[in-house]
């Protein structure tokens, strides 16, 4: 069974510092790993989507790498401001869109 | 972009009765959908997968007959909690796969319940 699980829980930092969360899975045979943003009592936004095959993908200030024979990855946010205060889920693909999450990183960015 | 609806946005009831929830998706057609259950501080636990026209798969653990799925049509596919108890309060969130074939979801903003 695919366990994922992202370390801190939850962290704050002052605005303009980077960020740096992580997300590490059990099984490599992964199809690919997305990160999402959450904001309290509302849905998914996709922010960043690594398949299998790749090492990073980048989206403005967002960035994330993939490890897949270490089973990591990594999401930095450049410069962080209050708006990126969320929860921010990485999640796993097993194949056929089955999307196995960790608990998420609960980011406050302080003014 | 994808846009997924979800119906009710939040919805409080009795224990013992049952409870219907609506996933849409709004600007596409969505021959798979996803319903996911979420506690609070939790991670996202994906419930089942819905097929247009056919069955739910399940996933291991939930109960089928109390979680009863129906997608009928490419834009609509409905969770109905049944005989809600108050252990099935929960944050529902459904999903719509990519209808460009790609491996991603577009979710839609969930449904909190509320079971007394």
């Amino acid at each position: 069974k695919q366990e994922v699980t992202q370390i801190p829980a939850a962290l704050s930092v002052p605005e303009g510092e980077n960020l740096v969360l992580n997300c590490s899975f059990t099984d490599s045979a992964i199809y690919n790993l997305q990160w999402f943003r959450q904001d309290p009592g509302k849905g998914l936004t996709s922010l960043l989507l690594i398949q299998s095959s790749q090492r990073e993908q980048t989206s403005g200030r967002l960035n994330a790498s993939l490890d897949k024979s270490s089973g990591r990855s990594t999401l930095y946010i450049a410069a962080s401001q209050p708006g990126d205060s969320a929860t921010y889920l990485c999640a796993v693909s097993r194949g056929n869109n089955r999307l196995a999450f960790g608990k998420g990183n609960q980011v406050v960015v302080i003014p | 972009g994808a846009v997924v609806s979800q119906h009710p946005s939040w919805v409080i009831c009795k224990s013992g009765t049952s409870v219907k929830i609506e996933c849409r998706s709004l600007d596409f057609q969505a021959t798979t959908m996803f319903w996911y259950r979420q506690f609070p501080k939790q991670s996202l636990m994906l419930m089942a997968t819905s097929n247009e026209g056919s069955k739910a798969t399940y996933e291991q653990g939930v109960e089928k007959d109390k979680f009863l799925i129906n997608h009928a049509s490419l834009t609509l596919s409905t969770l109905t909690v049944t005989s809600a108890h108050p252990e099935d309060s929960s944050f529902y969130i459904c999903s719509a796969r990519d209808p460009d074939g790609q491996e991603t979801q577009y979710f839609g903003p969930g449904t909190r319940l509320l079971v007394l």
